[in-house]
């Protein structure tokens, strides 16, 4: 099956500092890609859509001018965290699908942990 | 999207069959059942997906009633690093760009 990663793994940044996550496509064109948040115990829940090229839509509540969402190239897209507080400590997890697949693959998530 | 109701929990010993029941009972005739799951701190991983068929992977069997208003994965012979929440999902398109919506799933814990 077609492989995305994240980087880093975990991170831990002070509050009001800003960090930047990863989310890549190893082996496929990603043309869209999503971002989701986790916090404990909870489900998953999407932030925001990215189509290459394009800017990010993102979903009700989802601050867009604090999660800066890029997706430059086919196999890239970066979600910055601006301003990191520590109620942005969450599992952050991206998926990427492409042109003729019937689903998404994600990506193994990155932990992040705002002090 | 239709919406999904699962158990929150379930129990299964190892080697045996874990089934896995998700209702969904306004479901639209065209919408799919995509099951996924996540193994604790990983990313979501997908198992299987059907429209009105019952269907089979390497790793599960999906069975949909024929009035598609539920259905049940089921793995054949479960191991612990089965140990995870499944989510049953319904989604209008049998394509990866149409947004997933995940609900609360059924946490599977699997037991020597």
């Amino acid at each position: 099956g077609a492989v995305v990663s994240q980087h880093p793994s975990r991170v831990i940044c002070k509050s009001g500092t800003s960090v930047k996550i990863e989310c890549r496509s190893l082996d496929f064109q990603a043309t869209t890609m999503f971002w989701y948040r986790q916090f404990p115990k909870q489900s998953l829940m999407l932030m925001a859509t990215s189509n290459e090229g394009s800017k990010a839509t993102y979903e009700q509540g989802v601050e867009k001018d604090k999660f800066l969402i890029n997706h430059a190239s086919l196999t890239l897209s970066t979600l910055t965290v601006t301003s990191a507080h520590p109620e942005d400590s969450s599992f952050y997890i991206c998926s990427a699908t492409g042109q003729g697949f019937y689903e998404q693959y994600f990506g193994p998530g990155t932990r992040l942990t705002v002090t | 999207d239709a919406k999904t109701t699962q158990p929150p929990s379930m129990d299964c010993a190892e080697g045996r069959a874990a089934n896995l029941p998700c209702n969904h009972s306004t479901i639209s005739g065209n919408e799919y059942v995509y099951w996924y799951r996540q193994i604790h701190s990983q990313g979501p991983q997908y198992i299987i997906h059907g429209l009105k068929n019952n269907e089979t992977n390497e790793m599960a069997s999906l069975i949909i009633t024929e009035d598609r208003k539920s259905s049940t994965l089921i793995l054949p012979h479960a191991t612990l690093r089965d140990t995870a929440v499944y989510y049953c999902i319904v989604r209008p398109l049998n394509t990866g760009f149409q947004k997933l919506v995940f609900g609360t799933g059924t946490r599977l814990l699997v037991s020597p």
